[in-house]
């Protein structure tokens, strides 16, 4: 079975320019969650959503935004990009059960020059 | 809210040792614990979970979790290293509140087993 996949890898951008990234969730699963993960630290929470609807939020400003398809995938927006928004973007897809593992994507690493 | 530490930057082992990576958690009731590996330029890796149940969890590739409720800690083990367990390695716990099912990740610990 196919793993949860996410488009594309590596991207590169300047300040100030938009952003879309994409997920595709693990078959059968319907919920999916993004994380920002900065070299050197932990993944930190965004967004998750569940039956296309958001389920949650992380500490990120507004210029972060989400929305999850019909299909179960989803993208993720970032507008008005900043150097500090360079990390790898990990999508997670799961069952939406507390006891349920989520699972990752091997992420799109972004850079803003 | 929900956290984990994971005081140990990086831990080193010979390989045939066994391995400890140390997380400590602080919760408001029951947690829901998991240990994630992370290979270069790869996303995190499911290990293990504790839910409930047995303290001592079982999980992928021979690794196994103690929970101490006590000592509030849930530390990775292995008995015996090897040079491919070489990974960054992280903590995390679930968030149950306002935030659905989120997770709240250490900020990792670097393992280095050595021939």
């Amino acid at each position: 079975d196919a793993g949860v996949t996410q488009s594309p890898t590596h991207l590169i951008k300047t300040r100030g320019q938009h952003v879309t990234l994409r997920c595709s969730p693990i078959s059968g699963h319907k919920s999916v969650s993004w994380y920002q993960q900065v070299l050197g630290q932990g993944p930190q929470f965004i967004f998750q959503y569940y039956e296309k609807e958001e389920r949650g939020r992380g500490n990120f400003p507004d210029r972060f935004s989400a929305r999850q398809f019909p299909n179960y995938s989803s993208e993720l927006n970032v507008n008005a990009l900043l150097l500090g928004d360079s990390a790898l973007y990990l999508c997670a897809s799961s069952s939406y059960r507390g006891d349920q593992p989520q699972h990752f994507g091997d992420g799109t690493r972004l850079s803003i020059l | 809210a929900q956290s984990v530490a994971q005081p140990e930057d990086q831990v080193n082992v010979a390989e045939g040792n066994p391995l400890t990576v140390k997380c400590t958690y602080s919760v408001s009731g029951n947690p829901y614990l998991f240990w994630y590996v992370q290979y270069p330029n790869r996303g995190l890796q499911f290990l293990l979970k504790y839910i409930t149940g047995d303290n001592l969890v079982k999980g992928s590739y021979g690794f196994e979790a103690e929970f101490n409720k006590s000592q509030t800690s849930f530390h990775l083990k292995k008995p015996s290293a090897l040079v491919s367990d070489s990974a960054l390695y992280f903590c995390a716990v679930r968030d149950g509140g306002n935030s659905g099912y989120a997770l709240n990740f250490g900020k990792g610990t670097s393992l280095l087993v050595t021939p």
